[in-house]
């Protein structure tokens, strides 16, 4: 069974720090690494991480996959209040049709 | 451009009634679907998956059932709900690389 365990589950910090959300996985066919970051509805794209892009960069927010250790991260540099979400981490398992794996997500919080 | 569309945005429905979400997809064709719950304070659960019309796989035993009557067209069913049955129900698409949700369905089983 593919699984995605995420740390910590949840986070509050001040604002101007900076934030590391981690992400391991287990699965039987990994394809690609995603980060959502979800607000009130529904998640919304961060980054994709596969085996020939294992770092990200967008702004603040950066990412990196460790194929070795089968674990990514997810990084927020000067953090805003608007960044206050919950992160979520999913793997991409393709064993003929795509399908997402999600971890619990870690909640983030944002204080001024 | 392609879009998802998925509806109702919130529902309150008595325990032992029926259910039916919809979610519909535009702009491309032959995408595979996906029905995602999410319960308060969890992550997201995948529930159904389609690869086309008629074709559901489901990935956890529950009191839902799934199915995929057009290319573009995904609908969740229940025939009983359950208080178990109350979260976020969130239906998805791809067509290779990358996902798109739909805004959601909030359940509240009561």
């Amino acid at each position: 069974e593919d699984k995605v365990v995420q740390s910590p589950l949840s986070l509050v910090v001040h604002e101007g720090d900076t934030v590391t959300l981690n992400c391991s996985y287990e699965v039987t066919n990994f394809r690609s690494l995603l980060w959502y970051k979800q607000e009130k509805k529904a998640p919304t794209f961060l980054f994709m991480l596969t085996s020939s892009g294992i770092e990200k960069k967008s702004g603040r927010l950066s990412s990196i996959l460790d194929k070795k250790e089968l674990s990514s991260i997810l990084n927020i540099t000067a953090t805003q209040t608007g960044d206050s979400a919950i992160y979520l981490c999913a793997v991409d398992s393709s064993f003929g049709n795509e399908k997402l794996t999600f971890g619990t997500g870690t909640r983030l919080t944002i204080i001024p | 451009s392609q879009t998802i569309h998925q509806w109702p945005a919130t529902l309150v429905q008595p325990v032992g009634s029926p259910l039916s979400l919809e979610c519909t997809v535009e702009g491309t064709s032959n995408p595979n679907l996906y029905w995602y719950r999410q319960a308060a304070g969890r992550g997201l659960q995948l529930l159904f998956y389609s690869v086309g019309i008629g074709q559901i796989s489901s990935e956890v035993p529950q009191n839902l059932s799934a199915s995929r009557p057009q290319d573009r067209q995904f609908i969740l069913s229940s025939k009983k709900l359950l208080l178990s049955d109350s979260g976020f129900y969130l239906c998805a698409w791809t067509i290779g690389y990358g996902y798109t949700f739909g805004s959601g369905t909030r359940l509240t089983v009561v």
